[in-house]
């Protein structure tokens, strides 16, 4: 049990709509992040928030955007989706006083 | 080419042998990170290493982190079927921000009862 819940764990969509992926994590983890996963790859970074503030981003175009909201819940969302956007998204929070980063079980992304 | 190595892609073991999967980096690693993963489903955490010749142990998973703190081994004794799955090693790599974690193409586990 990590503390990290996310929503849906599954969903549709097809290219060029957009999509909103929700994450909620445990009180008192400031940091979240969140990771694309490609089939048969590992996570790659998309951007991180710490109190609710974005300070750090990977190498994802600015149709992936996020949120950080007060009650230690996020979002990220995708505008213009496109097929390779198809990917497993997994969200991850930090306890403040620890350096381990805890997963939820992800959201299964289909873009057709 | 990939900034964190795994080794191996994949490995198939008999229950109860041990086993070691090896991470490497040309960079410097600012804390890493193990985790274990089911096919499709989110990462479980197994342990952060962050300074060099660190080794944490839990049930029967070893990691070590080299003293160059470039290189990471997990190892695993006497596995069990429950181990099956994909060992990934994460980890903050010089130049990135903090927590900010470049990933392993993962290792692919199978134990044979």
């Amino acid at each position: 049990e990590t503390g990290v819940t996310q929503s849906p764990t599954h969903l549709i969509k097809t290219r060029g709509q957009q999509v909103t992926l929700r994450c909620s994590s445990q009180s008192g983890h400031n940091t979240v992040s969140w990771y694309q996963q490609a089939l048969g790859q590992g996570p790659q970074f998309i951007f991180q928030y710490y109190r609710e503030e974005e300070n750090g981003r990977g190498n994802f175009p600015p149709r992936f955007s996020g949120l950080q909201f007060p009650n230690y819940s996020s979002e990220l969302n995708v505008n213009a989706l496109e097929l390779d956007d198809s990917a497993l998204y997994l969200c991850a929070s930090r306890p403040s006083n620890t350096g381990e980063l805890f997963f939820g079980e992800g959201s299964r992304l289909t873009v057709l | 080419s990939q900034e964190l190595e795994q080794s191996p892609q994949s490995l198939i073991v008999q229950e109860g042998k041990n086993l070691t999967i090896n991470c490497t980096s040309s960079k410097t690693l600012y804390g890493l990170y193990w985790y274990k993963q089911k096919y499709g489903e989110g990462l479980i955490f197994l342990m952060m290493l962050q300074k060099g010749g660190e080794e944490k142990s839990h049930e029967k998973i070893t990691a070590k982190l080299d003293e160059k703190k470039q290189q990471s081994s997990l190892h695993i004794t006497a596995s069990q079927p429950s181990h099956a799955g994909i060992y990934l090693c994460g980890a903050v790599l010089s130049g990135a921000g903090s927590y900010q974690l470049t990933f392993g193409k993962g290792t692919k586990l199978s134990v044979i009862p």
